[in-house]
C-alpha cells in the first residue's frame, strides 16, 4: 500500500522498559509528524522532521522521549524508561513540504499500554 | 497565544439528519485550515483543506466553511450515515512559526445513531 505505516499496531510492555516506535511515510513525503494521542484528548505535537533541516523537538515531555529519522525516510520513536503516564496512541503523519497546502497522512497508530 | 477551539465536544444525531460542526481559531498569521475525519481506532484523514481566500469547499456529503474575519470555520454534514460516526477534527495551519507550523483541536466526538 501507499499509506504512512507504523509499526507495531499494538505494543504492551512494563514500567522501566524501553520501547521503539516505527514510522515509514509515504514516499516523497519530506515532512514527518510524531504526535501522542490520549484516550479521548486531542493530538500532542512531540517532533517534526522536514528534509535535511534539525527535527523541532519542542513537543517531546521529557528527555525519556528521543526520535530520529534515517536517509529522510522511515522514523523510529524511542520511549526509554516507560512510566505509565507514556500509556496513549503515538500518530505518525507525512506530508509534502510544508510550505505547500497539501494535507497530512496519518498512519493508523501505535496503541501503548504500560503495565 | 495559538489556539482552536471546538464546538460541540460531542454530538448525537440520527441517521439522515443534517449537522455543523464548529471550530473558532485565534491563530495568527494564518495559513490555512483542515478538516479531518478520525474513525475509532484509526488515523486521521483530510476531508478539507481551505486557504485564506475561499469560503467553502465541498467533499462529498461534506462542505466546509470558512470567515477568516471573524476567524470561525465549520463543518456541515449532510444526509448523515452511520459511518459519519467519527471525531472530527480542525487543524489552522500557522504561517511561519514551529511544531511544523500546525495547531489541533480537540475534536468533536459524531455519533450518529439508526
Amino acid at each position: 500500500g501507499a499509506g504512512v505505516s507504523q509499526s507495531p499496531s499494538n505494543k504492551v510492555t512494563e514500567k522501566g522498559k524501553d520501547v521503539e516506535l516505527r514510522c515509514d511515510p509515504i514516499s516523497g513525503h519530506t515532512a514527518l509528524y510524531w504526535y501522542r494521542q490520549s484516550l479521548g484528548q486531542g493530538l500532542e505535537f512531540l517532533i517534526y522532521f522536514q528534509g535535511n533541516s534539525a527535527p523541532d523537538k519542542s513537543g517531546l515531555p521529557s528527555d525519556r522521549f528521543s526520535a530520529e529519522r534515517t536517509g529522510g525516510s522511515v522514523s523510529t520513536l524511542t520511549i526509554q524508561r516507560t512510566q505509565q503516564e507514556d500509556s496513549a496512541v503515538y500518530l505518525c503523519a507525512s506530508s509534502l513540504p510544508v510550505g505547500s497546502n497539501q494535507p497530512q497522512h496519518f498512519g493508523d497508530g501505535t496503541r501503548l499500554s504500560i503495565l | 497565544k495559538n489556539q482552536v477551539e471546538q464546538s460541540p465536544q460531542s454530538l448525537i444525531i440520527l441517521e439522515g439528519k443534517n449537522c455543523t460542526l464548529q471550530c473558532n481559531y485565534t491563530v495568527s498569521p494564518f495559513s490555512n485550515l483542515r478538516w479531518y475525519k478520525q474513525d475509532t481506532g484509526r488515523g486521521p484523514v483530510s476531508l478539507t483543506i481551505m486557504t485564506f481566500s475561499e469560503n467553502t469547499k465541498s467533499n462529498g456529503r461534506y462542505t466546509a466553511t470558512l470567515d477568516a474575519d471573524t476567524k470561525q470555520s465549520s463543518l456541515h454534514i449532510t444526509a448523515s450515515q452511520l459511518s459519519d460516526s467519527a471525531s472530527y477534527i480542525c487543524v489552522v495551519r500557522i504561517y511561519g512559526g514551529s511544531q511544523g507550523n500546525l495547531i489541533f483541536g480537540k475534536g468533536t466526538k459524531l455519533s450518529v445513531k439508526p
